[in-house]
C-alpha cells in the first residue's frame, strides 16, 4: 500500500518568513495530493491540491510542488502569519480511490 | 467548497453507554463516507467506509460491532459508539467526497466530534 512520509514534525517561524513542509510518497499509481490546515479542535480543510500532471500549483501565498520522479511533493507558505499556526497533513491517493494516505502531520507555529 | 457538518460537536458519556454521531452532507449527496479517528497530536486513522444503502467496510483491527456505521440516506451517516469505555475517547472526524470531480478524489471533512468517556 501507499506510505507516506512528512517532514518535519515541528516548524517554528517568524512572522514573515516563508515555511516549507516536505512529503514523499511510495506508490507510483498515486495521482492526487491534497493538503490540509487542521486548527486545534477542528477538522482538516483542504487549502491545497495538486494532480499528477501538473508540477506546481499557487494560490495566493500557498504553493504546492509535485516531483513524480522522484515521488515527493511540498507545500510552501509565503509571508506566514500567526493565524497560519496550524497542523498541516499532506496525502497521496491513487486513482480511482477516494480514500488518502495520511502523513503524521507538521505543526507549524508562526511567531509574531 | 462542499460543506459537511457533525453532530454533536462535543459529548461527555459514561462508560457503558452508547454515542450516536452523526454525519450530513449539507449540499451535495454522498454515497460514500469516510469516518475517522484521531488521538491528540496524530494523524487521521481510517475506521471504516459508509455506503449508502449497503454495509459499512471496515478497516482492519476496527471491530465493526463496537463501531456501528448506518448510512440510510444520500446525506446521513451515523456512528454509533456501543458499550462507551474510557479507551474509546478520541476526535471522530467524518468526510465525503465531492460530486462535483468524482474522479479528482476530493474529500471535505467534517468539524469533527471530542468524545469523552469518563
Amino acid at each position: 500500500g501507499e506510505n507516506v512520509e512528512q517532514h518535519p514534525s515541528t516548524l517554528s517561524v517568524q512572522e514573515g518568513d516563508s515555511a516549507v513542509i516536505k512529503c514523499t510518497y511510495s506508490d507510483s499509481a498515486s495521482n492526487y495530493f491534497p493538503w490540509y490546515k487542521q486548527e486545534l479542535g477542528k477538522g482538516p480543510q483542504l487549502i491545497i491540491d495538486i494532480r499528477s500532471n501538473v508540477g506546481e500549483k499557487k494560490d495566493q501565498r500557498i504553493a504546492v510542488t509535485l516531483n513524480k520522479t522522484a515521488k515527493h511533493f511540498s507545500l510552501h507558505i509565503t509571508e506566514t502569519q500567526p493565524e497560519d499556526s496550524a497542523v498541516y497533513f499532506c496525502a497521496a491517493t491513487s486513482g480511482g480511490s477516494y480514500i488518502p494516505t495520511f502523513g503524521r502531520g507538521t505543526s507549524l507555529i508562526v511567531h509574531p | 467548497g462542499a460543506v459537511v457538518s457533525q453532530h454533536p460537536s462535543w459529548v461527555i458519556c459514561k462508560s457503558g453507554t452508547s454515542v450516536k454521531i452523526e454525519c450530513r452532507s449539507l449540499d451535495f449527496q454522498a454515497t460514500t463516507m469516510f469516518w475517522y479517528r484521531q488521538f491528540p497530536k496524530q494523524s487521521l486513522m481510517l475506521m471504516a467506509t459508509s455506503n449508502e444503502g449497503s454495509k459499512a467496510t471496515y478497516e482492519q483491527g476496527v471491530e465493526k460491532d463496537k463501531f456501528l456505521i448506518n448510512h440510510a440516506s444520500l446525506t446521513l451517516s451515523t456512528l454509533t459508539v456501543t458499550s462507551a469505555h474510557p479507551e474509546d475517547s478520541s476526535f471522530y472526524i467524518c468526510s465525503a467526497p465531492t460530486p462535483t470531480s468524482p474522479n479528482y478524489n476530493e474529500q471535505f471533512f467534517g468539524p469533527g466530534t471530542r468524545l469523552t468517556v469518563l
